[in-house]
């Protein structure tokens, strides 16, 4: 089954410094993964996407994550936190056959920009 | 271009009512997905219907749940004879028909269900 962790509750960093939200995954087969981001009390909004070429993935609000197929992580960065950044992020894998987009989802991560 | 629609984003219920959640999907949109997020945890998958057609229910509770996607009209949820357990955020989400690729979901802002 495909799956993905993370492995943290909560991350605390400070305004304008960098933010790392850390993602691992398992699957069979070549991984969809995704970021999604949920303010609170709002729907999920789509960040970012890896679906194949460059391990580097550029997404939304200058969010970026890394594909690492050594270490089967995806983690979502960005260079410089913003105090509107704080929410809650997930991972997400797809984990339909063809066809099924259908994602598997971690259980979030709090992150939380300090002013 | 509207997003993903869902109503009422509020529910209250006592325990042995029934409560029907709607979603209209995006313009354009065929697909409908429905999760679940409890309490201090991540969105669990439950069903995902095209037109007139469950395809998959894999994380549909077997009992008081059900789905429909009728041919004209939203998408709902129907939770017969809620209990306290049932109470959780119910998202609907949508997807265009892209065929095999690997698309995102859309999602809509929520159902809050609280059982009394």
């Amino acid at each position: 089954a495909q799956s993905v962790a993370q492995p943290e509750d909560q991350v605390n960093v400070a305004e304008g410094n960098p933010l790392t939200v850390k993602c691992t995954y398992s699957v069979s087969g070549n991984p969809y993964l995704f970021w999604y981001v949920q303010y609170p009390n709002r729907g999920l909004q789509f960040l970012l996407k890896y679906i194949t070429g460059d391990n580097l993935v550029k997404g939304s609000y200058g969010f970026e994550a890394e594909f690492n197929k050594s270490q089967t992580s995806f983690h979502l960065k960005k260079p410089s936190a913003l105090v509107s950044d704080s929410a809650l992020y997930f991972c997400a894998v797809r984990e339909g056959g063809s066809g099924n987009n259908r994602l598997a989802f971690g259980k979030g991560n709090q992150v939380v920009v300090i002013p | 271009n509207a997003g993903v629609m869902q109503n009422p984003r509020h529910l209250v219920r006592r325990r042995g009512q029934e409560a029907r959640l709607r979603c209209s999907p995006m313009k354009g949109h065929s697909h409908v997905y429905w999760y679940r997020q409890l309490p201090e945890e991540g969105l669990k998958f439950m069903v995902y219907l095209q037109k007139e057609n469950i395809i998959d229910e894999s994380g549909m509770p077997k009992e008081r749940f059900s789905a429909e996607f009728p041919k004209e009209g939203p998408s709902i949820l129907r939770i017969q004879q809620v209990v306290r357990g049932d109470s959780a955020a119910y998202f609907c989400a949508s997807s265009p028909d892209r065929g095999r690729e690997a698309g995102e979901l859309f999602f809509g802002e929520g159902s809050r269900l609280t059982v009394l």
